[in-house]
Formats: structure tokens, C-alpha cells, sequence
């Protein structure tokens, strides 16, 4: 079956610091592969995403590569703030373009100090 | 912005008894889900709906859990009798066809069973 594994948290970094959220993942076909956040109390929001190999998807300053080889699609920012700290989600959707339900890892906690 | 709205926020039951939640999607998403979120944990699927029927519910505890989008709109999650492990979040998403099933969140109803 389909499986999503990320790093541990949590993750304490200073504000400017580089951050690396690793995510690697297993699928049976050509997934889709998705880095949602979620700040306190709230829902997912889609931060990025990726459809094809070697697609690099990006906002807000973070970025993601879809490696096949790797399987991987590990989370970048080059230099975070405060307002980044929140729970970091990867997920996968192994539905070729459909809509089945998402695979989500257990979830990385981001915490930046000041 | 259009968004997923869900409600209650929050809810306090005690076990063997009776709770819903209602979900209203994105306007024109055919798709809808239900996942529960434990805490520390990533999003699991429970359903998913295409319009009116239900795709896929093999993840729902049918014993007590049931689910229905009558109108192929709007959907209600019901629990009954609920139990102490049920403390979770309950997410509500929506995806529009062909859009590589990014999925997008409601806030969540954030279940307590004392």
C-alpha cells in the first residue's frame, strides 16, 4: 500500500536559519505529492505541490522537488521566520489525476525562535 | 476566497452518546472527504463522496459511524454512540475534477468525548 514518511519532530530552528523537512514516500503508481501546513486550531492549507518527476513545486519561499529515483520530496525554505512555525504535512495522491483520498505522514512540528 | 465550512468548531460529548458534523464544500466541488485527525498524528481517511455517493468508506467504523451528502452538496458525519478513542479532529476537504486532487480543508471540528 501507499505510505508517507517524514522526519521527527519537532524541529527548533533560529529565525534566517535553512530548513530541510525530509519526506520520502511509497506508491504502487505515479503519485501526486503535496506539502500541506497547519498553524494552531486550524485546517490543512496546500503550501506546494508536484504532479511528474522532477517537477519542483514552490510558494512562499518553499520549495519541493519530486525525485523518482529517491522517491523523495523533501521540504526547503532558505531562510525562515517565526511565522513559519506550525505542523508540516507531506501527502500523496496515487489516483492518476483522480481524486482519491490523500496519504499523509505523521506530520513535522516547525518551531522558529526569534 | 471560497472555502470549506464546517461546524461546529468545537464539540464536548460524553460517551454512548450522539454527536454530528456538518460539512458545506467549496462551491461546484463534486468530490468531498471526511478524514479524522488524531492528535500528533496526519489526517486518515474515513469517506469520500463523488456528488451524492459514496466512493469509498472502507475506512469508517460502520458499527457507529455514518456519513451523507443527500443533495450531493453539503454532507453530515454522524457518531452514535460515541466513545472515548473518537477524541480526534474531524476534517472536512473538497477537490474540483481535474485539478490532480488538491484537496482543500475545512477548519475542522475538534471533537472531545469525556
Amino acid at each position: 500500500g501507499n505510505s508517507v514518511t517524514q522526519m521527527e519532530g519537532p524541529v527548533t530552528l533560529s529565525e534566517e536559519a535553512f530548513l530541510t523537512i525530509n519526506c520520502t514516500y511509497t506508491a504502487t503508481g505515479y503519485p501526486s505529492l503535496f506539502w500541506y501546513v497547519q498553524y494552531p486550531g486550524e485546517g490543512l492549507q496546500l503550501l506546494l505541490k508536484a504532479t511528474k518527476a522532477d517537477d519542483k513545486g514552490s510558494n512562499k519561499g518553499f520549495e519541493a522537488t519530486y525525485r523518482k529515483e529517491t522517491t523523495s520530496f523533501h521540504l526547503e525554505k532558505g531562510s525562515v521566520q517565526v511565522s513559519d512555525s506550525a505542523v508540516y504535512f507531506c501527502a500523496l495522491s496515487d489516483s492518476g489525476g483522480g481524486a482519491d483520498g490523500l496519504t499523509f505522514g505523521k506530520g513535522t512540528h516547525l518551531i522558529i525562535q526569534p | 476566497e471560497a472555502e470549506v465550512a464546517q461546524s461546529p468548531r468545537y464539540k464536548i460529548t460524553e460517551k454512548s452518546q450522539a454527536v454530528a458534523f456538518w460539512c458545506d464544500p467549496i462551491s461546484g466541488h463534486a468530490t468531498l472527504y471526511w478524514y479524522r485527525q488524531i492528535l500528533g498524528q496526519g489526517p486518515e481517511l474515513l469517506v469520500q463522496f463523488q456528488d451524492e455517493s459514496v466512493v469509498d468508506d472502507s475506512q469508517l467504523p460502520k458499527d457507529r459511524f455514518s456519513a451523507e451528502r443527500l443533495k450531493g452538496v453539503d454532507s453530515t458525519l454522524k457518531i452514535q454512540p460515541a466513545e472515548l478513542g473518537d477524541s480526534a479532529m474531524y476534517l472536512c476537504a473538497s477537490t474540483l475534477r481535474g485539478t490532480n486532487n488538491e484537496q482543500f480543508f475545512g477548519p475542522g471540528t475538534r471533537l472531545t468525548v469525556l
